[in-house]
């Protein structure tokens, strides 16, 4: 089964600056998408950015980017310029890609980290 | 094009009751899962309908269960609600091409609490 891990259960930036946050995981599929989802306070959880694991490119969507070291299983986020609106829980994700793969048509998240915006 | 629907996006039930959970996916995607949030457990998987065919469950009890219309609307139902069910219920879609799973898009979830 696979298993998604964020180690920091809160972060803090100060505006304008930038953060990183950390995710592992654990699969032994070669074909599976990675996400990064922003869910602030309350409100609607939004898809931040997709990694699909056979490209190698890391994936870039304006001020966030992600490094994806797929040998060691590890995917951060990256928020560039940090904004208020920044402010949420950030949950990092894994998907099978394959519709083959019957059991695995499930999100795999972890447990989110809480990023803290400070003006 | 209109997000993922759910409705309502509040309820207050009792211990014994039952509900039932309505979620619109993105016009065009046949999928749709479910998932359950709690400070707690965190974000769990339910359930997944495509084609009106459940193809995958997670560990929950028989209590919840769900079912897909036609029109890839989806419906999510519990029976014999307990204090441990207060949750926030999120429904995603998502396309599948290809034979590739595409990104799951999520909607506004609905936000029951049981006294």
């Amino acid at each position: 089964a696979q298993t998604v891990t964020q180690s920091q259960p809160e972060m803090s930036v100060q505006e304008a600056e930038t953060v990183t946050l950390s995710c592992t995981y654990d699969t032994s599929e070669s074909d599976y998408y990675l996400f990064w989802y922003k869910q602030p306070p309350s409100r609607q959880m939004i898809l931040v950015i997709r990694q699909e694991a056979y490209k190698q490119q890391n994936a870039t969507e304006n001020r966030f980017s992600v490094n994806f070291q797929k040998a060691a299983k590890s995917f951060s986020l990256k928020i560039s310029d940090s904004q208020l609106g920044d402010a949420a829980m950030y949950f990092c994700a894994y998907r099978s890609a394959s519709v083959s793969r019957g059991s695995n048509y499930k999100l795999t998240f972890g447990k989110g980290t809480l990023l803290t915006v400070n003006p | 094009k209109a997000g993922v629907t759910q409705t309502p996006r509040y309820l207050i039930k009792t211990r014994g009751q039952q509900v039932t959970l309505s979620c619109s996916p993105i016009s065009g995607h046949r999928s749709v899962s479910w998932y359950q949030q709690t400070p707690g457990q965190g974000l769990q998987f339910l359930f997944e309908y495509f084609s009106e065919t459940q193809r995958n469950k997670g560990n929950f009890p028989g209590r919840f269960s769900g079912r897909q219309f036609s029109n890839s609307r989806s419906e999510m139902n519990v029976s014999t609600l307990e204090l441990g069910d207060s949750a926030l219920y999120l429904c995603a879609s998502s396309l599948t091409t290809g034979g590739r799973l595409e990104t799951q898009y999520f909607g506004p979830g609905t936000r029951l609490l049981v006294l």
